[in-house]
């Protein structure tokens, strides 16, 4: 059974920084992109970032990009989202994402996990 | 990037009504479009991929369709398991991007 869990969200005051983690069973994970999406509150869905299967390409939106660093570790079985000079505007529950295949939509999503940020 | 716009935004329904919801892409998207269904609290669920395949576990009254930029989610009897909020995917062009949510509830 393929399972997303995620783990390490919580308060942080603005300009502050976290680190989602998402650990990954029930398949090969070193043979998918994975992807981190993110929800805030009364929003709709919004991709925030991905990675290739090894980890050697990696893509962000555009409100993220050098703030935000998505990395992996095929050891650990791991996604991780290292989230820094967090804004209010970054609250949101954040999910991890597997790709399906070649393809990018989503065919499994971790529970989520929730980033607060407020002073 | 692409704009993916749902319609309506809420819908009321009762139990064995048949429910449409409709998305629109800005641009043509082919049928590179996936369907989420998401109930508070929990992870989204992949209902359907490439507009009209039904992913695999997923009731029989749950069907997709479209192409270009018109696209149509349609539950053909709504069951009380089905109350929660819809979401249409473009994945024809990175950054992919979402509609802004269709929610079905309780009439």
């Amino acid at each position: 059974e393929v399972q997303l869990v995620q783990s390490g969200g919580g308060l942080v005051q603005p300009g502050g920084s976290l680190r989602l983690s998402c650990i990954a069973s029930g398949f090969t994970f070193s043979s998918y992109w994975m992807t981190w999406v993110r929800q805030a509150p009364g929003k709709g869905l919004e991709w925030v970032a991905n990675i290739n299967e090894d980890g050697s390409e990696k893509h962000y939106v555009d409100s993220v990009k050098g703030r935000f660093t998505i990395s992996r570790d095929s050891a650990k079985n791991s996604l991780y989202l290292q989230m820094s000079s967090l804004r209010a505007e970054d609250m949101a529950v954040y999910y991890c994402a597997r790709d399906s295949g070649s393809y990018r939509y989503f065919d499994y999503w971790g529970q989520g996990t929730l980033v607060t940020v407020s002073s | 990037d692409i704009q993916m716009t749902q319609s309506p935004s809420t819908l009321s329904a009762s139990v064995g009504d048949r429910v449409t919801i409709t998305c629109r892409a800005s641009q043509s998207i082919s049928n590179w479009l996936a369907w989420y269904q998401h109930k508070t609290g929990k992870a989204p669920k992949l209902m359907i991929y490439k507009a009209s395949s039904l992913e695999s576990g997923v009731p029989s009254r749950f069907s997709g369709s479209g192409s270009g930029t018109e696209f149509t989610l349609t539950i053909s009897s709504l069951q009380p398991d089905d109350f929660a909020t819809y979401y249409c995917q473009q994945y024809y062009v990175s950054p992919v991007t979402f509609g802004g949510g269709t929610k079905v509830d309780i009439k």
